[in-house]
């Protein structure tokens, strides 16, 4: 069954340290890949995503994502982190394999140190 | 800006009760879709509908049932609750675009639901 992994459940960061969060997925076929986040109190918001072109993806904040694909990857990363960012990041991918449903990583809680 | 709103945002019931949770989206979204949240387990499908009066089961259906009569509106019941579908409750939404679901979806608050 398709599977998507996040290796780390709670990250505690100092400001300005740098942040990556794993992301791994277990099927293959076409995807579709996700960050979302949730910040304390809020819903969830689209973070970036990655549908097809250059696998190193911008998104809102300062964040960004690089997919590869051989290593069935779509890391998480920021070069410095703010007190803001404290929030839980869930990662997401749609596979054609996979019957076209959004599938959800477990997340990954990070608290910022001010 | 896509509003996607759900019902409640605390919800307490007993067991064997039938609970109505309610999702209303306002931007004519295709797809909707019911997920629970559980610490460690991330966000898990219950059903979603492509359609008005078409629905799938996701990853987790048991013990579940949604209808969508109407395009923006997409309910979940549980028929009768039990203490282990305690849980946060999302509803999302997303336009479709050629194959179901690969556009991002756009989730409401959540429902805090406790089964006593």
């Amino acid at each position: 069954a398709q599977s998507v992994s996040q290796h780390n459940h709670h990250v505690i960061l100092s400001e300005a340290a740098s942040l990556e969060l794993g992301c791994n997925y277990s099927y293959g076929g076409t995807v579709n890949l996700f960050w979302y986040v949730q910040y304390p109190g809020q819903h969830l918001q689209l973070l970036l995503k990655y549908f097809s072109g250059d696998p190193l993806v911008k998104g809102i904040k300062g964040f960004e994502a690089e997919f590869i694909k051989s290593k069935f990857s779509f890391n998480l990363r920021k070069p410095s982190v703010q007190w803001s960012d404290t929030a839980e990041y869930f990662c997401a991918v749609i596979s054609n394999n996979a019957g076209n449903m959004l599938t959800f990583g477990g997340g990954t809680r990070l608290m910022v140190k001010p | 800006d896509v509003k996607v709103t759900q019902s409640s945002r605390y919800l307490v019931k007993r067991t064997g009760e039938k609970v109505f949770l309610e999702c209303v989206q306002d931007m004519d979204h295709e797809n909707m879709f019911w997920y629970r949240q559980d610490p460690g387990l991330g966000l898990r499908l219950i059903y979603f509908s492509y359609d008005v009066k078409m629905k799938e089961k996701g990853d987790i259906p048991e013990g579940y049932s949604v209808s969508r009569e109407k395009k923006e509106r997409f309910s979940l019941i549980l028929e009768s609750a039990s203490t282990n579908q305690t849980s946060m409750y999302l509803c999302a939404s997303s336009l479709s675009r050629g194959g179901r679901g690969h556009q991002p979806q756009h989730f409401g608050d959540g429902t805090r639901l406790s089964i006593l």
